[in-house]
């Protein structure tokens, strides 16, 4: 069964160091999602794409964050620089553009620790 | 605004009793209405979505959801609860005249506790 893949699983940083997290979205998925749950709360999305296309970036804090999508495939999410308040886990989805739906298929995320 | 709500932080339930996880919403037009469910240290998993048509949509793991339009409502239910489905659950809802914006507004999500 196809899944979204997420690396790595897990980070532990340092404030003010930079940390980027991968993800590779289920084969043929043209949207992907990056978002950002701290524990106990649920998601909060942080930037989607369309194929290479940012489609909303409203909530991505963007003096620090950046996103990448280059050849529309697979996705990269940065934070430099790391703060304390970034501990959280990311996660990254996918859905397909044929899914009007927007049934969207999750990766197992990434837990990040800033210390 | 658009907005969602699980009322209850934590359920907890007798193995093989029945369950029911509450979700309203508020939206501007017509919704999708989706549950997901995260286990610990996992990502969320898709359980049922309703789009259209029955007001009662089944979906993973024996779990069934019933749209109630007038309540703006959307309860995630199951008849006989198992101690494996204990995980967090969240609703979340989509204005289905978002165009290309496909964004989910989530609630804040429900621990459901089942006791052996």
């Amino acid at each position: 069964e196809a899944e979204v893949a997420q690396s790595p699983r897990y980070k532990i940083t340092e404030k003010s160091q930079a940390v980027a997290f991968w993800c590779d979205p289920i084969s043929g998925h043209a949207t992907l999602y990056w978002y950002r749950q701290i524990l106990g709360q649920g998601p909060e999305l942080l930037v989607q794409f369309q194929d290479e296309s940012v489609v909303d970036d409203s909530q991505l804090p963007k003096d620090r964050f950046s996103a990448e999508r280059l050849k529309g495939v697979d996705s990269t999410l940065k934070i430099q620089p790391a703060e304390l308040g970034d501990s959280a886990m990311y996660l990254c989805a996918s859905s397909s553009e044929g899914d009007v739906y927007n049934e969207q298929f999750f990766g197992p995320g990434t837990r990040l620790t800033v210390l | 605004a658009q907005s969602v709500a699980q009322p209850e932080d934590q359920v907890n339930v007798a193995e093989g009793n029945p369950l029911t996880v509450k979700c309203t919403y508020s939206v501007s037009g017509n919704p999708y209405l989706f549950w997901y469910v995260q286990y610990p240290n996992r990502g969320l998993q898709f359980l049922l979505k309703y789009i259209t048509g029955d007001n009662l949509v089944k979906g993973s793991y024996g779990f069934e959801a019933e749209f109630n339009k007038s309540q703006t409502s959307f309860h995630l239910k199951k008849p006989s609860a198992l101690v494996s489905d204990s995980a967090l659950y969240f609703c979340a809802v989509r204005d289905r005249n978002a165009g290309n914006n496909r964004k989910l507004i989530w609630g804040l999500g429900t621990s459901l506790a089942v006791n052996p």
